[in-house]
């Protein structure tokens, strides 16, 4: 399985963009990259899915390089109700693959 | 979307008594389901992938006979912590696999967790 390396921490204030790039050197050639947001005393929340090029929801958008070797989350104009913790994962997709959660990325947005 | 509960969201109990923990999805049938524990301010943890109708497979060090895992239907896995001691205190998280797509991959669905305290 892929191994993920994200930043510990961030910080950003309300109003601003927040990327967070996350590395999968050993990505997979059928591996999906999957983001999920965490807050406390609650399970992770799907955010996006990719695996190449950008993607984009209603959330955010996911921009995956050629290489497939990282990926970057971007959030526009974050509110304080986006402080939480930032998992990047890859993974196969099918029913019998499982996910393993790295460190994440704790991200404070302040006023 | 999908939606997957977790019952109950949080339960204290003595050492030594064992705890069940259900985990349903509620709109959509899940043949695979995984069990996670969570530390206070650390990652998630997987403890074992569910599969209905079979034995679970558990990961690395963590005890299958400690941690009982029964998927009897395609909605419905239990976690049972038996003799449950203090260390045992922990924040048990399920996730329930959808159908898949085939098109844009597939993701986990996530339950809101269990807080179980033993005393």
């Amino acid at each position: 399985l892929a191994k993920t390396t994200q930043p510990i921490s961030m910080d950003s204030y309300e109003g601003q963009e927040v990327n967070i790039t996350c590395s999968h050197n050993n990505i997979a050639t059928n591996d999906y990259i999957t983001w999920y947001q965490q807050f406390p005393s609650q399970g992770p929340r799907f955010i996006i899915q990719g695996y190449k090029t950008k993607v984009t929801n209603e959330v955010a958008s996911l921009f995956i390089p050629a290489d497939r070797k990282s990926s970057t989350l971007s959030l526009p104009r974050v509110s304080l109700s986006d402080t939480a913790v930032y998992y990047c994962l890859v993974g196969a997709s099918g029913g019998y693959n499982k996910l393993i959660f790295g460190a994440g990325t704790r991200l404070a947005v302040h006023p | 979307g999908a939606v997957v509960s977790q019952h109950p969201s949080r339960v204290i109990c003595k050492s030594g008594t064992s705890v069940k923990i259900e985990c349903r999805s509620l709109d959509f049938q899940a043949t695979t389901m995984f069990w996670y524990r969570q530390f206070p301010k650390k990652s998630l943890m997987l403890m074992a992938t569910s599969n209905e109708g079979s034995k679970a497979t558990y990961e690395q060090g963590v005890e299958k006979d400690k941690f009982l895992i029964n998927h009897a239907s395609l909605t419905l896995s239990t976690l049972t912590v038996t003799s449950a001691h203090p260390e045992d205190s922990s924040f048990y998280i399920c996730s329930a696999r959808g159908p898949y797509s085939g098109t844009a991959g597939d993701e986990q669905f996530f339950g809101p967790g269990t807080r179980l305290t033993v005393l």
